[in-house]
């Protein structure tokens, strides 16, 4: 079945970097893009930006450009999210979420989650 | 990009039907029927509901159903059932080539 598994959950201290990785099962990496996605405790999802799988160009949401960073590992069908610089209020789960179909809007499946937690 | 607006919370009894309304603007909900439903279960990932505005992935239970007018869109779930209490997000793409979600709704199942 169709599956992206993340790494386990992270604790950094502030300015440190941390990346997460997305490895992608069931079906073929480079046909679906990668989105990412981010819920800080409490809050709603904030979508962070998405990676061509097929060519690997990133685009990301506004407020997000230059410390965070996607990959992509394409040998292994992993998708990766590099944080550098890291601050208290980037402690959040870290979702990867594929589009459901070439093209959707909607995402799915998710990976289960990361969490990350920065803290002195 | 503001996030889309939800109300808090919602709640309904067993049996009885519920509406999530999700306010966004010309810039997305207004303008392209790409607007999604996810449901959330406490320290589980999110699961689409909706996409499209109206349409249900295989497996989604008919008793959920979305609709848009204007800039507003809306879940609503009939016969409530006690698993359907969880969390609901709505997701709309953008003008900006982006996508935006709503703060979430807390569906209480009395």
């Amino acid at each position: 079945q169709v599956q992206l598994v993340q790494s386990g959950s992270e604790l950094k201290k502030p300015g440190a970097s941390v990346k997460v990785s997305c490895k992608a099962s069931g079906y073929t990496f480079n046909k679906y893009a990668m989105n990412w996605v981010r819920q800080a405790p409490g809050q709603g999802p904030e979508w962070l930006g998405w990676i061509n799988t097929n060519t690997g160009n990133p685009t990301y949401a506004q407020g997000f450009t230059g410390r965070f960073v996607f990959s992509l590992d394409t040998s292994v069908s992993t998708a990766y999210l590099q944080i550098n610089s890291l601050k208290a209020e980037d402690t959040a789960v870290y979702y990867c979420a594929r589009e459901r179909t070439p093209g959707a809007a909607e995402f799915d499946p998710w990976g289960q989650g990361t969490l990350v937690t920065v803290s002195s | 990009q503001s996030a889309l607006t939800q109300p808090a919370s919602v709640s309904g009894s067993p049996g009885q039907s519920i509406t999530i309304s999700c306010t966004g603007s010309s810039s997305d909900v207004g303008s392209y029927n790409r607007v999604s439903w996810y449901q959330q279960h406490p320290d589980k990932a999110p699961k689409v509901m909706i996409y499209d505005v109206t349409n249900r992935p295989s497996g989604v239970s008919n008793r959920f159903s979305g609709s848009k007018s204007g800039n507003t869109a809306s879940l609503t779930i009939s016969g409530l059932q006690a698993e359907d209490e969880a969390d609901y997000y709505c997701s709309s793409y953008t003008s900006s080539d982006t996508w935006v979600f709503g703060g979430g709704t807390k569906l209480t199942v009395l």
